[in-house]
């Protein structure tokens, strides 16, 4: 299985500044046919589900703020909230999909507001 | 936009078999363009997939779990379900069933774009 790894586990930031999450898979995730980056960042806000934010590692879905950007390919990935709001207080996780079928998730990191 | 919801018990004793079902609504689970997945949160901690099926009837499961887990089709009523045996307090968790969408021309499993609220299951005496 390819493991997910963020870090770091928990950050805390003032109200407009950047919060920027890493996560790094154990192996590429990079599929060589279509040049695409297998990696989603999810948002979980307490006591609700996930929330997909990000998909082909840069992707954002529709509705998602602009201040939310995923970068990086491979092996390494960053997921950056460039002007943290106070809604945005949350865990958010990155997931693999390239092993497909199996799918893994980070171990999360819990954004807090400074 | 298709809207996912767990049900089933909340409490389940030691040993015993876990059995949840998930109605989906605003889709349709024989159009060939999602896998329907379990995935459960334990207590405090990170995601973990269970096992997916598509609606051929094919599965597939987390290797550490495939031989407790079941997961079936019922089509008729626009519904899957999760059987889980053998239970252990290990299995607390949140139990959530998740569209994920074909993400290219292999077949292969998207990010989980549609999630149910979670149902809190329980093993304890």
């Amino acid at each position: 299985d390819i493991v997910m790894t963020q870090s770091p586990d928990s950050l805390a930031v003032s109200l407009g500044e950047r919060a920027t999450i890493n996560c790094k898979s154990s192996q590429t995730l990079l599929y060589f046919s279509n040049n695409k980056n297998y990696l989603a960042w999810y948002q979980q806000k307490p006591g609700q589900p996930p929330k997909l934010l990000i998909s082909w590692a840069s992707t954002r879905e529709s509705g998602v703020p602009d201040r939310f950007r995923g970068s990086g390919s491979g092996t390494d990935f960053t997921l950056t909230i460039t002007s943290l709001q106070a809604e945005d207080v949350a865990v958010y996780y990155c997931q693999q999909y390239y092993s497909t079928p199996s799918l893994t998730f980070g171990g999360g990191t819990k954004v807090e507001i400074k | 936009q298709v809207h996912l919801q767990e049900s089933g018990p909340g409490l389940v004793k030691p040993s015993q078999t876990l059995s949840l079902t998930c109605t989906v609504s605003g889709g349709s689970i024989n159009s060939g363009d999602s896998y329907w997945s379990w995935i459960r949160q334990l207590p405090g901690k990170g995601l973990e997939w269970i096992g997916y099926i598509y609606r051929s009837g094919t599965t597939y499961y987390k290797p550490s779990l495939t031989s407790r887990v079941t997961i079936s089709l019922d089509t008729s009523k626009n519904q899957f379900s999760l059987r889980l045996t053998s239970l252990t307090a290990a299995d607390t968790a949140v139990y959530y069933c998740a569209r994920v969408p074909l993400s290219d021309s292999r077949g292969a499993a998207g990010p989980v774009d549609s999630w149910g609220q979670g149902t809190l299951v329980t093993v304890s005496s």
